[in-house]
């Protein structure tokens, strides 16, 4: 039972053009989200995290939105770029665990 | 800073042989962390160390994997006996306990056992 779901095993966005990469979650205690990138035969990095008591948090061309009615996060990457082009990992953790709690990742490709 | 090194980066063997994989904390880190990467499941965590002490290893799938970590600049985890399913990507991370939740990887371990 995967507690942190990324539906969306793969996705494709033209250079220039926004991608979003979406997370769903189901334990309403959740209270720290987290997304990674890796590169292929590395490992991942950190990119940019959000507490729960946020909705939103921006990192230059990187934004996470938080929904936690919709138990739902999503990461904008505006402008997109070809070294973008990576596997995303969101994650979350719980206030009295010491986890990440990691999704399957979502491939995204940013073409010219 | 060397970042966190594992070794090897890559292992091939047979069903049932002893497999071990290592792992070098960035230096000052407290908290150590081994994952384990296949499509279906994503990133899941195997078991984590905080100043050396096994935590939580609620995510060692059966008994044939076990882990140790000896001093705060070593761990290894072993596979005794391996099995086709074992086959993944193996990747170690360590990060300070403030700094928990944004933990720094290795480069990873891709195991394939035939």
């Amino acid at each position: 039972d995967q507690q942190v779901k990324q539906n969306s095993p793969s996705l494709s966005v033209q250079e220039g053009r926004i991608s979003i990469l979406n997370c769903d979650y189901t334990n309403s205690m959740f209270d720290y989200f987290l997304w990674y990138k890796k590169y292929p035969a590395e490992g991942p990095t950190f990119l940019i995290s959000i507490s729960s008591i946020k909705d939103k948090n921006e990192d230059g061309r990187f934004t996470v939105f938080l929904n936690k009615s919709a138990k739902h996060l999503s990461l904008h990457i505006v402008p997109s770029q070809p070294g973008d082009s990576a596997v995303y990992f969101c994650a979350a953790r719980t206030l009295t665990a010491d986890k990440l709690i990691f999704g399957t990742g979502t491939r995204l490709q940013v073409f010219p | 800073d060397a970042g966190v090194i594992q070794s090897p980066r890559h292992e091939v063997t047979e069903m049932g042989q002893e497999v071990t994989l290592r792992c070098k904390p960035i230096s000052g880190h407290n908290s150590l962390f081994w994952y384990r990467q296949t499509m279906m499941r994503g990133l899941e965590l195997l078991i984590y160390f905080n100043n050396n002490v096994p935590i939580d290893d609620s995510g060692m799938p059966e008994d044939r994997f076990s882990a140790k970590m000896p001093n705060a600049s070593f761990s290894t985890l072993k596979i005794q006996p391996s099995e086709p399913r074992d086959s993944a990507v193996y990747f170690c991370a360590s990060s300070t306990l403030a700094g928990i939740y944004e933990q720094y990887f290795g480069p990873g371990t891709r195991l394939t056992v035939t």
